[in-house]
C-alpha cells in the first residue's frame, strides 16, 4: 500500500525550531517530487516547498514565506523526507501534509499530488 | 507569483444540481492547473491533473476545462459525497499556488 506518515508536530515557542518527519512505504521514493503543503486552522491550502526526485538531484524550492527558515532533506535509507523549520512564527502554525506529486509524462507540471499523508499539527505560541 | 483566484468562494447547491466553479490565474499558465477535493478534517484528494485529464478512480462527472488564465471545474449532478470544499492549484511555475478554495454546501 502506498502510504505517507507524518511526525514531529507539537507546540514550539515563537523563535523555536521543529523537524517533522514523513515516513514513505510502497513505492520507490527516489522517483517522485515530494511536496510539503499546509494549512492553518479554518483556512485554505498553501504550497511550502518541494523537493525535486534523484534524477533531478533532490534539489528544492520554497514558498517566499519560509525561504531562508524552512529547509527540505531526504533520507533514501530510510525512505523519509524531513521539513527542518527554524525561526518559527506564529503564522507557521497549521496541519502540515507531506505529499507526493505524480506526473505520468515526466513533465512535473501535467501531474499533480496524489498521495497525501494524515498531517502533523504544528502550533506556535508563546 | 502567479495568484489563483477562485469564484465563487461559497455555493449551496442540491443534489442532482450541475455546478461551475472556475479559477482565474493572474498570468497565462498554459494548462498546468490541478483541482482538489477536501472534505473537513481530511487531506486533499486529486481530482483533475493538465486542467482536464480525470484522475483515476475519480468518477467522470467530474471534468475540467481551461488554458490561459481562465479554467473551470464541473460537477455535471451533484452527489451527496461531493459537498466539500475544492481548490485549484497552479503549476506553471515556483512558487506554485493554490486557489483561496470553494465550499460547494447543501441547499
Amino acid at each position: 500500500e502506498v502510504q505517507l506518515v507524518e511526525s514531529g508536530g507539537g507546540l514550539v515557542q515563537p523563535g523555536g525550531s521543529l523537524r517533522l518527519s514523513c515516513a514513505a512505504s510502497g513505492f520507490t521514493f527516489s522517483d517522485h517530487y515530494m511536496d510539503w503543503v499546509r494549512q492553518a486552522p479554518g483556512k485554505g491550502l498553501e504550497w511550502v516547498g518541494r523537493t525535486r526526485n534523484k534524477a533531478k538531484g533532490y534539489t528544492t524550492e520554497y514558498a517566499a514565506s519560509v525561504k531562508g527558515r524552512f529547509s527540505i532533506s531526504i533520507d533514501e535509507s530510510k525512505n523519509s523526507l524531513y521539513l527542518q523549520m527554524n525561526s518559527l512564527k506564529a503564522e507557521d502554525t497549521a496541519v502540515y501534509y507531506c505529499a507526493r506529486h505524480y506526473d505520468s509524462s515526466g513533465d512535473p507540471r501535467k501531474g499533480g499530488i496524489d498521495v497525501w499523508g494524515q498531517g502533523t499539527m504544528v502550533a506556535v505560541s508563546s | 507569483d502567479i495568484q489563483l483566484t477562485q469564484s465563487p468562494s461559497f455555493l449551496s447547491a442540491s443534489v442532482g444540481d450541475r455546478v461551475t466553479i472556475t479559477c482565474r490565474a493572474s498570468q497565462g499558465i498554459s494548462s498546468y492547473v490541478v483541482w482538489y477535493l477536501q472534505k473537513p478534517g481530511k487531506a486533499p484528494k486529486l481530482l483533475i491533473y493538465a486542467a482536464s485529464t480525470l484522475q483515476s478512480g475519480v468518477p467522470s462527472r467530474f471534468s475540467g476545462s481551461g488554458s490561459g488564465t481562465e479554467f473551470t471545474l464541473t460537477i455535471s449532478s451533484l452527489q451527496p459525497e461531493d459537498f466539500a470544499t475544492y481548490y485549484c492549484q497552479q503549476l506553471n511555475s515556483y512558487p506554485l499556488t493554490f486557489g483561496g478554495g470553494t465550499k460547494v454546501e447543501i441547499k
